[in-house]
């Protein structure tokens, strides 16, 4: 069946470093791929989204492209902040059948001063 | 972006009693919604997935009669914990998909706390 797997965490980095959260994901049908976000006490925040092959989804200075040929969909920011600090969960959809809807277990970011 | 309310964010309940959280699009209709259980490390739990008139499809190991979902209309939907025990204290979110796009949005969460 579908499913995503994304790096655990924690993952602790210095104000201005560069963020990698690796994502892969197993789908059959025709899946579109999120980054979503959630800051401490709240729910989750669409990031980002990349609804075919070789799109690159962007939002406040993060990116992820999917790739087709590697099944990944990796999050990238060139410089975290550390209003960063987050947990990030990475998510597949299918175009066609709206019941289905994964998430992977989240990475826990933590951005220091 | 789309709006999902959930309402409480936050109810204190007694052993035994029911508490029932809604969650509302507001200006979309939500054909689809998913209930989740968050646990204290972050995973999300995906309880049940329901569509507007039907009955809900519950994942394995989830009580449907503890656990009643209700998605009466294409803007509600509710979650109704029976009987609640302090074992069922935790963090609850609801989301919700159209068909108008492949996203989910997601409702603010409701902490249970149950004394």
């Amino acid at each position: 069946g579908d499913s995503v797997t994304q790096m655990e965490g924690p993952v602790t980095l210095s104000e201005e470093a560069f963020l990698t959260i690796n994502c892969t994901y197993t789908a059959t049908g025709y899946p579109s791929l999120f980054w979503y976000v959630q800051y401490p006490g709240e729910g989750l925040q669409l990031l980002l989204k990349a609804t075919k092959a070789d799109d690159k989804g962007s939002n406040k200075g993060f990116e992820a492209t999917y790739r087709k040929e590697t099944t990944s969909f990796h999050l990238e920011k060139g410089s975290v902040q550390v209003s960063d600090s987050a947990v990030y969960f990475c998510a597949l959809s299918d175009r066609y059948n709206f019941n289905k809807f994964y998430f992977g277990s989240g990475t826990k970011l933590n951005v220091k001063p | 972006g789309a709006v999902v309310s959930q309402h409480p964010s936050r109810v204190i309940c007694k052993s035994g009693t029911s508490v029932k959280i809604e969650c509302r699009s507001l200006d979309f209709q939500a054909t689809t919604m998913f209930w989740y259980r968050q646990f204290p490390k972050q995973s999300l739990m995906l309880m049940a997935t329901s569509n507007e008139g039907s009955k809900a499809t519950y994942e394995q190991g989830v009580e449907k009669d503890k656990f009643l979902i209700n998605h009466a209309s294409l803007t509600l939907s509710t979650l109704t914990v029976t009987s609640a025990h302090p074992e069922d204290s935790s963090f609850y979110i609801c989301s919700a998909r159209d068909l108008g796009g492949p996203e989910a949005f997601f409702g603010q969460g409701t902490r249970l706390t149950v004394v």
